[in-house]
């Protein structure tokens, strides 16, 4: 069965450095997504993509996210300047296709653990 | 604005007994629903979903959930609850019309505990 996998699974950093998480979403989904959970709260929504650009992002993606899909698989977050507060654990997650089909479900990925010291 | 609130934070029962977890969503438009599961150290898994078909949606493992949109809840219930279900639960809603990402929007999340 198609998944969504996530690279590295754990990335410990250090505050200011740049970190790139990886994701490789399911083949033939057309949207894709990255959320982030911080410990012990809930999951929330970062950024989605579609068609080679961003189509909504949320007020926690400032200047200092971005996303990239550089391959016809690879689905990347990258973080320029890490910060304290960046320490979750980010999702990525990918979907078939849009409007109101039944198809609609998000198939998430294990997650990448990132803490930030 | 869309929003969930899931009602309790933890939930213990005992095995074999009811399971009930509470979500409330507020959206200005006919809502998509979803119940994802977390367990320990893993992502997230689709439990069902409600598009707006039979207000009555079965999933796996058992579980189900009925949207009532006069009460504008989505209660997620199993009749006879396992060891194995203890884990972290999320209701989550979106929109999938036209124009919009489909971004998830999720509640807080509630942890079940099965006691033997």
């Amino acid at each position: 069965e198609p998944e969504v996998t996530q690279t590295p699974s754990h990335q410990v950093t250090q505050m200011g450095q740049e970190v790139i998480l990886r994701c490789v979403p399911i083949s033939n989904h057309l949207y894709f997504y990255w959320y982030r959970q911080i410990l012990g709260q809930k999951v929330e929504f970062l950024v989605s993509f579609y068609n080679n650009e961003i189509s909504e992002k949320s007020e926690i993606f400032d200047d200092q996210f971005s996303v990239e899909r550089p391959d016809g698989s690879n689905f990347t977050l990258k973080i320029r300047s890490t910060k304290l507060e960046d320490s979750a654990m980010y999702f990525c997650a990918s979907r078939r296709r849009g409007g109101t089909s039944g198809n609609n479900e998000q198939f998430f990925g294990p997650g990448t653990r990132l803490t930030v010291l | 604005a869309q929003s969930v609130t899931q009602l309790g934070s933890h939930v213990s029962v005992s095995e074999g007994a009811l399971v009930l977890l509470r979500c409330n969503y507020s959206s200005s438009v006919p809502p998509y629903l979803f119940w994802y599961v977390q367990y320990p150290n893993q992502g997230l898994q689709l439990l069902l979903k409600y598009t707006s078909a039979a207000t009555l949606v079965k999933g796996i493992n058992g579980f189900e959930a009925e949207f009532k949109k006069s009460e504008t809840s989505f209660h997620l219930t199993k009749p006879s609850a396992h060891m194995s279900d203890a884990a972290e639960y999320f209701c989550a809603v979106s929109d999938y019309g036209s124009g919009n990402t489909g971004k998830l929007i999720f509640g807080q999340g509630t942890t079940l505990q099965v006691k033997p």
